[in-house]
């Protein structure tokens, strides 16, 4: 069974752009979380969609925004980059019970310069 | 207020050996979900062993186990026999409340360093 894809691995911006990451979860996985780990700040949450649908949401600005297609896949865009959006960007998915595992990708890492 | 501590930013272990990673954790809810993850160096997250609060046996996974302390508010990681490729970032995460709403949301700790020396 395939695992959790991201692409891309590694991204390079500059301030001011935007940037779009893809997520493709596990077979048969419908939730799809979103979180930013950074060295000063840790793993934090973004998002989680569920059915195409955005369940629950983490303490992130508006530039933050993502979506959910009918086959699970996931998309993350940040607009207008800002420095600190340096981060690892990873995607988890899960069958979306509560008592279920998160299975994580490799994660895109974000280099804004 | 941090809702998962890892109070250890760094531990050794010698290879073949126990080790004891510790998690405490805040909540008012009485229905929760505990969870560990391992990260090695290449960044992705691997899960490890899950725990819910409602469990009264400590899960146990081939070399891993939850020693829950319900009362303490204590999660800690127990790896047997440890081996080299053990080396690794591991994470402690909770999910709150017994919802599928919060099913996608976990909330980790600032995570341990685990070194395993031959």
């Amino acid at each position: 069974k395939a695992g959790v894809t991201q692409t891309p691995r590694y991204l390079i911006k500059t301030r001011g752009q935007q940037v779009t990451l893809s997520c493709s979860p596990i077979s048969g996985h419908r939730s799809v979380s979103w979180y930013q780990q950074t060295p000063g700040q840790g793993l934090q949450f973004l998002f989680e969609y569920f059915s195409e649908t955005q369940r629950n949401k983490g303490n992130f600005p508006g530039r933050f925004s993502g979506r959910q297609f009918s086959n699970s896949r996931s998309e993350m865009n940040v607009s207008t980059l800002e420095l600190g959006d340096s981060a690892l960007y990873l995607c988890a998915s899960s069958q979306g019970g509560f008592n279920q595992p998160q299975h994580f990708g490799d994660g895109t890492r974000l280099s804004i310069l | 207020a941090q809702k998962i501590t890892q109070t250890q930013p760094g531990m050794f272990v010698q290879e073949k050996e126990a080790v004891t990673l510790d998690c405490t954790y805040d909540t008012s809810d009485q229905s929760y979900g505990l969870f560990w993850y391992k990260q090695p160096s290449s960044g992705e997250m691997i899960f490890l062993i899950y725990q819910g609060s409602y469990d009264e046996q400590n899960a146990t996974e081939g070399r891993y186990s939850l020693n829950f302390q319900k009362a303490r508010k204590s999660a800690n990681l127990v790896i047997s026999a440890s081996q080299l490729g053990d080396s690794a970032m591991y994470f402690c995460a909770m999910r709150e409340g017994n919802s599928n709403t919060n099913a996608g949301k976990s909330t980790f700790g600032d995570g341990t360093t685990l070194t395993v020396k031959p």
